[in-house]
């Protein structure tokens, strides 16, 4: 069964410093993985994707990600936060190939930014 | 491209009633999924359609819990007989096909008294 692990429950920064969000993954196969961000009361925007490829992927408003097939990673970063990337952080698991299409999410990263 | 609407955004209702909430996909996504937050919880897979075919429900769809989508457009989930339990925000999702990106709306959060 796929999983999505994401150690961290709550970080927080200073705005302009650097920012790393972790995320594991148990999958069987080749994995779809997606990191999406939802602010209070609302759904979730996609923020990056990997399918295959280079496994540096970039991403709306600054982010990217490095898939680590060996660490079954996918750790999202930001160079420099901004007081409004303050959001919970959802990285999520689905399937490559065959029928089914559902996505398991991790639990979450909440994001608080200090000025 | 208007994004995925959903209706209403928020519901109060006492233990036992039934709701029903409607999911608008984006326009020629053939796909339509369900899922269910919970507070301080990722989403959590419910059910999804392929044009108006249910091709999977999880087992968190209790048989109080029905999903239609009567000519592979919109899409109603009604919950029958609330309970406490079902408390929690239910977002839709759609997507183009097998393998696509997945696109929320902004969910209904429900709230059995």
């Amino acid at each position: 069964a796929q999983s999505v692990t994401q150690p961290d429950i709550h970080i927080t920064v200073s705005e302009g410093a650097s920012l790393e969000l972790r995320c594991n993954y148990s999958y069987g196969a080749t994995p779809y993985l997606f990191w999406y961000v939802q602010s209070p009361g609302q759904g979730l925007q996609l923020l990056l994707k990997y399918f295959s490829g280079d496994t540096l992927v970039q991403g709306i408003k600054g982010f990217e990600a490095e898939f680590k097939r060996s660490q079954s990673s996918f750790n999202l970063r930001k160079p420099s936060v901004h007081w409004s990337d303050a959001a919970e952080y959802f990285c999520a698991v689905g399937p490559y190939t065959g029928t089914a299409s559902k996505l398991t999410f991790g639990t979450g990263t909440r994001l608080q930014v200090t000025l | 491209d208007t994004g995925v609407s959903q209706d209403p955004r928020h519901k109060i209702t006492k233990r036992g009633q039934n709701v029903t909430f409607r999911c608008d996909p984006i326009s020629e996504h053939n796909r339509l999924y369900w899922y269910r937050q919970t507070l301080g919880q990722g989403p959590e897979f419910l059910t999804y359609f392929q044009n108006e075919a249910q091709l999977e429900k999880s087992r968190l769809l209790s048989d109080r819990f029905s999903a239609e989508r009567p000519k592979g457009s919109f899409s109603t989930l009604e919950i029958q007989r609330t309970e406490q339990g079902d408390s929690a925000m239910y977002l839709c999702a759609s997507s183009r096909g097998q393998g696509e990106t997945q696109y929320f709306g902004p969910g209904t959060r429900l709230l059995v008294l």
